[in-house]
């Protein structure tokens, strides 16, 4: 079973709006911290913003925020004002906590493709 | 100053031959990773170092050898290339047992078998 799951393979956005990418998970285990990483086309991997799951607040990290909602099990990553720049795919990863018996690796979603349109 | 650096960037090499890839981290982390990002980039993790123990080999080919000499270092050597080993590979590390440290990656080397 999918525990990260992505549903958008694609999205486009307007130069200076701001855009959602969907990020549901599936965990039993209470502890467990979401990540969000951006692959540009040069093809590294860049870290954007974490959430840990008794993080009271979402998470933010410049122009980008997490809308984490425990009970539905999504944590979507939101950027405001977008640029060109943000041109890239983006994937949201989960770390299980030592009750998860699966040495606490990054699990990963498909990643979501996003344009930004000028 | 770079945290996780792999080499060689690029590799293009004929089917059946022998090749490395090496991967060191100045982090001073503890755990290291190897990753496939495969056309449609999906990124599956290979292996996972823990202070130069094995501790995850996700069914792996075993033409796919990975070596850590020291807790710096982390290479894989793949034998008897073949055209599906064509991919991006990604060395990554973070601290050992923190929930909220992610995972720093190198920059990728894209491996290409012909």
């Amino acid at each position: 079973a999918q525990k990260i799951t992505q549903t958008q393979p694609g999205m486009f956005v307007q130069e200076k709006e701001a855009v959602t990418l969907d990020c549901t998970y599936d965990t039993s285990d209470p502890s467990y911290g979401l990540f969000w990483y951006k692959q540009p086309s040069s093809g590294e991997m860049i870290f954007l913003i974490y959430q840990g799951s008794y993080d009271q607040q979402n998470a933010t990290e410049g122009r980008y925020s997490l809308n984490f909602q425990k009970a539905r099990k999504s944590a979507n990553l939101v950027i405001s004002a977008s640029q060109l720049g943000d041109s890239a795919m983006y994937f949201c990863a989960m770390r299980e906590g030592p009750n998860a018996g699966n040495n606490r690796k990054l699990i990963w979603g498909l990643g979501t493709s996003l344009a930004v349109n000028p | 100053d770079t945290a996780v650096s792999q080499t060689p960037k690029y590799l293009v090499t004929q089917m059946g031959n022998d090749k490395s890839i090496k991967c060191e981290q100045n982090l001073g982390h503890d755990t290291m990773y190897w990753y496939k990002q495969d056309s449609k980039k999906f990124l599956k993790i290979m292996f996972s170092y823990n202070n130069k123990e094995l501790i995850i080999n996700e069914t792996v080919p075993n033409r796919f050898s990975p070596k850590s000499p020291d807790k710096a270092h982390l290479n894989l050597h793949i034998n008897s290339l073949e055209l599906g080993d064509s991919a991006v590979y990604f060395c990554a590390s973070s601290p050992q047992g923190r929930m909220n440290t992610e995972a720093f990656f190198g920059q990728g080397t894209r491996l290409t078998v012909v």
